[in-house]
């Protein structure tokens, strides 16, 4: 089955800096990669999705990127603001019918003022 | 916080009882899900049903067990044989169709096992 891991598991970073966020996933079926956000205490949220017939997406600060043959994916988030604090998990699955998604661990970012 | 309410919000449970969490989607999504979330571990699949009176086991479907005998529910219950249920767990739909990937999550429901 799938499996999917991500990293960092904690990032810090300085209002205005940029942040990435990197997964890795081991089925070469994968086409679907979205990014879900978690605030604390709040339940996710999706943020951003991409599908393989794609390379980027983006949408205002941020944006998604793959790399089918690598089987590795990344959110880029940029101008960063404290209320980009939470916690960010990738996931992947196959689209043709119904398929679960598979998620990472999770990355929980800090943007301190 | 329309679409997926669980309750309830907080549960205690004494060791060896069994407790279960509700689950109701006002959406009309065909399918439910059931995770976990521990701290470091992510979001762990524990039961997904995509139709009524049909459910499929996750990742971790060991000391839990569910029902679906209503479109709109899918109740979860954390048995005695669930060795470590403190957990956060989190419910979720998706419609078919092209959609099927996006889900919509509820609030959650955090359990703590004295």
């Amino acid at each position: 089955g799938e499996n999917v891991e991500q990293h960092p598991s904690t990032l810090s970073v300085q209002e205005g800096d940029s942040a990435v966020i990197k997964c890795t996933y081991s089925d070469s079926a994968s086409n679907y990669f979205p990014w879900y956000k978690q605030e604390l205490g709040k339940r996710p949220q999706l943020i951003i999705d991409i599908r393989s017939n794609v390379g980027e997406k983006k949408d205002q600060r941020i944006a998604v990127t793959l790399n089918k043959t690598a089987k590795h994916f990344s959110l880029h988030i940029t101008e960063t603001q404290p209320e980009d604090s939470a916690v960010y998990f990738c996931a992947a699955s196959r689209t043709t019918g119904f398929q679960k998604l598979v998620f990472g661990t999770g990355t929980r970012l800090l943007v301190s003022p | 916080d329309g679409g997926i309410t669980q309750s309830p919000k907080y549960l205690f449970r004494k060791e060896g009882q069994n407790v279960t969490l509700s689950c109701e989607q006002n959406l009309n999504h065909d399918a439910m899900y059931w995770y976990r979330q521990d701290p470091g571990q992510g979001l762990r699949l524990i039961y997904y049903s995509q139709i009524v009176n049909d459910f499929q086991k996750g990742d971790i479907a060991e000391g839990y067990s569910v029902s679906r005998e209503k479109k709109e529910s899918f109740p979860l219950t954390v048995t005695s044989a669930q060795k470590n249920p403190t957990a956060f767990y989190l419910c979720a739909s998706t419609p078919m169709g092209s959609g099927a990937n996006v889900l919509t999550f509820g609030a959650g429901s955090r359990l703590t096992v004295l």
